[in-house]
Order: C-alpha cells, then structure tokens, then sequence
C-alpha cells in the first residue's frame, strides 16, 4: 500500500487565492514526522513545513500552513496569498521513527500553477 | 537556507562510461541521502549514510555504488552507465539529532542522461 497519497495531479490557482494541496498517509506508527517539499522546474526540492504526529498544534510556516488530521491521517498544505512563484511540484513525505533509516517516502506530488 | 551542493547540474554521456556524481554539504551533518526521481515522478531512496565509513542501500534497488569518506562528501558512481540510468539524482543530508525532525535538505540535483 502507498504509504503517502497525493490525489490531484495538478492544480490550478488565481494569483492572491488561497490553495490547499491534499495529503493522506498510512502508517502504523504511532511516531512519525510529515513533510511538504517544493520543487521548481530547476528541480532543487525546497523544505517548506514539517509536522509532528504529537504536535498539538498544526504547523505553519509564513503563507504555508499544515491543516493536520490526524484521526483522517491527512496532512494537507494551505498556501495563503499565492504568488506566481509559488507555481511548482508539491510533495508531501512522511519518516516513521521506526524506520531506522530515517527514509522519506514521498507521494507523487501535486503541481500547482498560479494564473495571473 | 541548506549548504549542499551537487556537481555537475546536467551529464549527458555515452552507454558503457563510468561517472561520478558529486555532493557535499558543509552543515556538519551526520547522515547523508541519494534519492533517484524520474521525471514527474516520487524520489526514491537508492542509498544513505549515517556517517564516515557507513553506507546503506536504500528501498530502490541500483547499481550505483557510493562511499563516506569524509562527513561533507558523499559521491555516487555509476561503474557502466545505461540509458535506463537516465534519470535525476537528488542528494540530501539532515542532522543525526534523534529528534523526530530531522528535517532532509536538498541539493539541486544532477540530470543525467545516458545515450
């Protein structure tokens, strides 16, 4: 089973809108770390938001925001005021503290494309 | 902001050369990542490294082979190149803290491109 979902291959947005990105994840792990990655068309993959399983609280990170659900074991990216340089791949990871390795698995990603 | 750096960017080579792939980081990080992406496609994890002298292979079965030597260097070598081989190899490193952060930093990446 995919360990990490991403449903929408690609999206659309106005710039100034808000976006959400879809992400839902399996594991049994009760301890475990989420992840959202930007990759531009350079392709370099950016850190942008990190999420706890224990945190309380759902992360944010400027315009980036982590709508966590834990119990629907979804983790889905908001970005609020988009820009057109926010138009680039999304992926969503997810390491399981019982993967010694500390191995990322990342869904397949999202593109966004922000319309003037 | 990372300081990880890969070389070359771009490597278009004929089938049967050997190649090397660069990474370096200079955050100090204990443990260091190749990941292999096909265009549009996941990362996967093909090796890593907790530190000097340690390599693993990851969940992506390859036939590149790499070395820890020294923490801020962690190359990739590819012995014959195939065009099957064709792909982006992406390196990372993040800080052996035992956290459950231990957020992975990227560097740019190397295209590569096998005739």
């Amino acid at each position: 089973a995919q360990k990490i979902t991403q449903t929408q291959p690609g999206m659309f947005v106005q710039e100034k809108e808000a976006v959400t990105l879809d992400c839902t994840y399996d594991t049994s792990d009760p301890s475990y770390g989420l992840f959202w990655y930007k990759q531009p068309s350079s392709g370099e993959m950016i850190f942008l938001i990190y999420q706890g399983s224990y945190d309380q609280q759902n992360a944010t990170e400027g315009r980036y925001s982590l709508n966590f659900q834990k119990a629907r074991k979804s983790a889905n990216l908001v970005i609020s005021a988009s820009q057109l340089g926010d138009s680039a791949m999304y992926f969503c990871a997810m390491r399981e503290a019982q993967t010694g390795a500390n191995n990322l698995f990342f869904g397949t990603g999202t593109r966004l494309t922000v319309i003037p | 902001e990372a300081d990880i750096y890969q070389t070359p960017r771009y490597l278009v080579i004929g089938t049967g050369k050997k190649i090397t792939l660069e990474c370096s980081q200079t955050m100090g990080h204990d443990k260091m990542y190749w990941y292999q992406q096909d265009p549009g496609m996941e990362l996967h994890l093909i090796h890593y490294s907790y530190g000097v002298n340690s390599t693993e292979k990851g969940d992506l079965s390859s036939e590149s082979t790499v070395s820890r030597i020294r923490t801020e260097h962690f190359p990739l070598t590819l012995e014959s190149a195939r065009p099957s081989h064709t792909s982006q190899y992406l390196c990372a490193s993040s800080e052996r803290t035992g956290t459950r952060t231990d957020t992975q930093y990227f560097g740019p990446g190397t295209r590569l491109t096998v005739l």
